[in-house]
């Protein structure tokens, strides 16, 4: 099984819909982030999370929020979805004990019509 | 802040010549440096990294970087490319093992046969 998960990999969603992509992780890291990726631009950063009780805004969060449900767990939501947010989201993890490169998930590829 | 400068867009060789991707950053201080490879519908993958010590670091897939801290510069090379190599290549800058990288905005890799 993948060390990180993301569901799901794929949604098509309509202009102002609320949706939400979950990201989980089996690999005992604390640290956890949201990247979105577009073509031409590389990923940036929209939030991240040091632990459960710890959330951090990254270069481009509005339009976005987070939740750290569990350490194993950190889900981003659109609250009112908007076409320039198509892109494809990566969830990554990190943990602070060892060498501190990120580890991440497949993608979740989302578009807003 | 720091920041990282990926000046290929893309770049074509031919299957069994020799590779070289440049990354040039931007910090004060000695950055932990990385190097992803994202394959086609892929999440990014961990191709190497460098910390401290010795400034040419071996990777996986026979890959190899090296750290030039006259010129800012973690370059990534390879011997020989195989058309599997193909892909998208992101360098990555961290301040400390504490803190969250900034990504490249890659470089796509096409090989002829």
């Amino acid at each position: 099984d993948a060390d990180v998960t993301q569901t799901p990999r794929n949604r098509i969603t309509k202009t102002g819909k609320r949706i939400m992509l979950e990201c989980s992780q089996t690999k005992g890291h604390d640290r956890m982030y949201w990247y979105r990726q577009d073509p031409g631009l590389g990923l940036r950063l929209i939030y991240y999370s040091f632990d459960v009780k710890d959330i951090n805004k990254g270069e481009i969060s509005d339009g976005y929020s987070v939740s750290r449900q569990a350490q194993a767990k950190f889900s981003l939501s659109l609250e009112s979805a908007i076409p320039n947010q198509t892109a494809l989201y990566f969830c990554a993890t990190s943990d602070t004990r060892t060498s501190g490169e990120q580890y991440f998930g497949p993608g979740t590829r989302l578009t807003v019509t | 802040a720091q920041s990282v400068t990926q000046p290929d867009i893309h770049i074509t060789v031919s299957e069994g010549a020799s590779l070289e991707l440049r990354c040039n950053y931007s910090y004060g201080a000695t950055p932990y440096l990385f190097w992803y490879v994202q394959s086609p519908g892929q999440g990014l993958q961990l191709l190497l990294k460098y910390f401290s010590g010795d400034t040419l670091v071996q990777g996986i897939k026979g890959f190899e970087a090296e750290f030039k801290r006259s010129q800012s510069s973690f370059n990534l090379r390879k011997p020989s490319v195989h058309w599997s190599d193909a892909a998208e290549y992101f360098c990555a800058v961290g301040v400390n093992r504490d803190d969250k990288i900034i990504f490249g905005k890659g470089t796509r890799l096409h090989i002829l046969p």
